[in-house]
């Protein structure tokens, strides 16, 4: 099982807003940058998001990344249909001191 | 803009030692302003952190892995690498090489990936 928390699968219409949560802990997600990843299907995973909510050059502001306490948050508007990917949220876990990651969320644009 | 590339065996025995190498080009290994990384996805499942290394030579491994694990870099070479010993099919996965900048912590630049199969 994953020390971070992810829904298993989300799904919305074209157009939409999706949210996709990661829980933690003060161990890893209070304390430490959040970084969100799509793995679009048969390839790497791409950075996101990374230090809780910075988008690296070339990510569409579509794409959003908040944190609060031990949970954070991924959003997506605008929903495409090439946005279908598994997402996966990582962070620094201080207590293992070992980078973790969620089990990953498979986004389904209906 | 840097690219990573990994290679290495696609099968190996069970009780054998994995062994990759990750390949840098258009960007240098001997920055010291980055972590270099192994992350491996098991088929149809998450991403797993294996390990990290700095160019000083620092090294961070995944505690369930430690005793099986070394990762080491090759600066005249722009490469790291990865050694697993004692391998199982539980080792079987698409190993990425990847990217870590020190301070802002998330990885920013993968491999494509190399599937490894643990099979006799």
């Amino acid at each position: 099982q994953s020390v971070l928390t992810q829904p298993p699968s989300v799904s919305a219409a074209p157009g939409q807003k999706v949210t996709i949560s990661c829980s933690g802990s003060s161990s890893n997600i209070e304390n430490n940058y959040v970084s969100w990843y799509q793995q679009l299907p048969g390839t790497a995973p791409k950075l996101l998001i990374s230090e809780n909510n910075k988008r690296p050059s070339g990510i569409p502001d579509r794409f959003s990344g908040s944190k609060s306490g031990t949970s954070a948050t991924l959003g997506i508007t605008g929903l495409q249909t090439g946005d279908e990917a598994d997402y996966y949220c990582g962070t620094w876990d201080s207590s293992l001191s070992a980078w973790v990651f969620g089990g990953g969320t498979k986004l389904t644009v209906l | 803009q840097l690219q990573l590339q990994e290679s290495g065996p696609g099968l190996v025995k069970p009780s054998e030692s994995l062994s990759l190498t990750c390949t840098a080009s258009g960007g240098s290994i001997s920055s010291s302003s980055y972590y270099w990384a192994w992350i491996r996805q098991p088929p149809g499942q998450g991403l797993e952190w294996v390990a990290s290394i700095h160019q000083s030579g620092a090294t961070y491994y995944k505690p369930s892995l430690k005793s099986r694990v070394t990762i080491s870099v090759d600066t005249s070479k722009n490469q790291f690498s990865l050694k697993l010993s004692s391998v199982t099919a539980a080792d079987t996965a698409v190993y990425y090489c990847a990217r870590l900048p020190r301070v802002v912590g998330s990885f920013d630049n993968w491999g494509r990936g190399t599937l490894v199969t643990v099979s006799s």
